[in-house]
């Protein structure tokens, strides 16, 4: 256990719908990173936030949104999916201090 | 942004030999994360490298960074079944945004008997 959680670990969902993916970091990180996986584009990054304000954005689509909670967790919202967004979708954390990264085990979206 | 270069792209591996991966920047790297996942599984830190020359040894893995080049190194000795999987070089873009990894495409390591 890497001190990291995501949840739910699988989800299958139809074209159009609407998913929202849920990570809690490691206690007393306060940065928190959304990256997605798939296939032909290996890990990209998606956005950051820390301790509930964003900080970067990297590849992340329009119909995909973000935030984080007054109590850290974090949630990525996935609208109006279509085949491509079929991915592994990760959560990390860190103190915000850039010196160490840790990996939640990831959900993985299926959209049929 | 910054690119990171992984190669080789795959290898396959004897058990019981040796095999090196590199990752090369193209920019400046600030810090330089080596991790492991298992296809379709989470990512798994293997060590952090932040100092030009540093060299770090976990088992029989071992990472160096040589800051001058630009290029980080991971060597495996006498590798095992348990070695194979895709191995992924991470850098703080640091310069481009407040400290977020990226990542190269990935190694993948395939040990046979």
């Amino acid at each position: 256990d890497s001190g990291v959680t995501q949840t739910p670990k699988h989800l299958i969902t139809a074209t159009g719908q609407r998913v929202t993916l849920r990570c809690s970091p490691r206690s007393g990180d306060l940065s928190v990173y959304w990256y997605q996986q798939s296939l032909d584009q290996g890990l990209q990054f998606l956005i950051q936030y820390y301790n509930g304000e964003e900080r970067a954005k990297g590849n992340i689509l329009e119909r995909f949104s973000a935030q984080q909670f007054p109590d850290l967790h974090s949630e990525l919202n996935l609208s109006s999916l279509e085949l491509g967004d079929s991915a592994l979708y990760f959560c990390a954390s860190s103190d915000g201090g850039g010196k160490g990264y840790t990996f939640g085990s990831g959900t993985r979206l299926t959209v049929v | 942004s910054q690119e990171l270069e992984q190669s080789p792209q795959s290898l396959i591996v004897q058990e019981g030999k040796n095999l090196t991966i590199n990752c090369t920047s193209s920019k400046t790297l600030y810090g330089l994360y080596w991790y492991k996942q298992k296809y379709g599984e989470g990512l798994i830190f293997l060590m952090m490298l932040q100092k030009g020359g540093e060299e770090k040894s976990h088992e029989k893995i071992t990472a160096k960074l040589d800051e001058k080049k630009q290029q980080s190194s991971l060597h495996i000795t006498a590798s095992q079944p348990s070695h194979a999987g895709i191995y992924l070089c991470g850098a703080d873009a640091l310069w481009d945004s407040w400290g977020k990894l990226q990542f190269g495409a990935g190694t993948q390591v395939v040990v046979t008997p």
